[in-house]
């Protein structure tokens, strides 16, 4: 069955740079969810969508942006990084309905240098 | 947010049942029970999930309090691999938000 993917699956950036992390939805999944995990920490939500529009809204820096595009897919913008970044994040993707299980991906390892 | 209470870790031995419980006593009508688990490394996944009855299925079992305050998840035999984070959320329709889950450590 088909899971949700994420891309890539390492990224190495410098401080202030720009990193770009991609989310690609169960087929007919039109809800996505973003987290961050820090080290030892517990994954802390960033934001979510609900058919391309922001539906929710956790604990985004404003240096973070995302959308969800027309095919359901998503993708995290991260401006200016800071050492702080460094996290696994993940996506998670859920049916319409609001109170089905979300299925989470690999996530993505950021490493800020 | 509604708020989960988890014990921060617990024991067990392998192949003995685990009972791991949650405290929810701000549950809403409409929150949903979620059970999520995540071991080293790995995304979240999916244990069990319900909102007034007990639900079983081929992962676990949970047994909902009749005042829906409390729930408690059962891992009927476990194993060296349920060894993990388990995580009780309450599912809002458009938010998910983890709060500090169970380290269950499954001994040989």
């Amino acid at each position: 069955a088909a899971g949700v993917i994420q891309s890539p699956r390492h990224l190495i950036k410098e401080k202030r740079e720009t990193a770009t992390l991609k989310c690609y939805p169960i087929p007919r999944h039109d809800t996505v969810y973003w987290y961050q995990q820090g080290p030892g920490q517990d994954p802390q939500f960033l934001i979510s969508f609900y058919e391309k529009m922001q539906s929710d809204k956790g604990s985004i820096p404003d240096r973070f942006s995302a959308q969800q595009f027309s095919d359901y897919h998503s993708e995290l913008n991260m401006s200016s990084l800071e050492l702080g970044d460094s996290a696994l994040y993940f996506c998670a993707s859920s049916p319409a309905g609001g109170y089905e299980k979300l299925f989470f991906g690999s996530g993505t390892q950021l490493s800020v240098l | 947010d509604a708020k989960t209470t988890q014990p921060n870790s617990m024991e067990s031995n392998e192949e003995e049942p685990v009972h791991l419980p949650c405290n929810h006593s701000t549950i809403s009508g409409t929150d949903y029970i979620h059970w999520y688990r995540q071991l080293p490394s790995q995304g979240p996944e999916y244990v069990i999930h319900g909102l007034t009855s007990n639900v079983n299925n081929r992962m676990a079992s949970l047994a909902i309090a009749e005042d829906r305050k409390s729930s408690t998840l059962i891992l009927h035999r476990a194993t060296l691999r349920d060894a993990a984070v388990y995580y009780c959320i309450l599912r809002d329709v458009e938010n998910f938000v983890f709060g500090p889950g169970t380290r269950l450590s499954v001994l040989p």
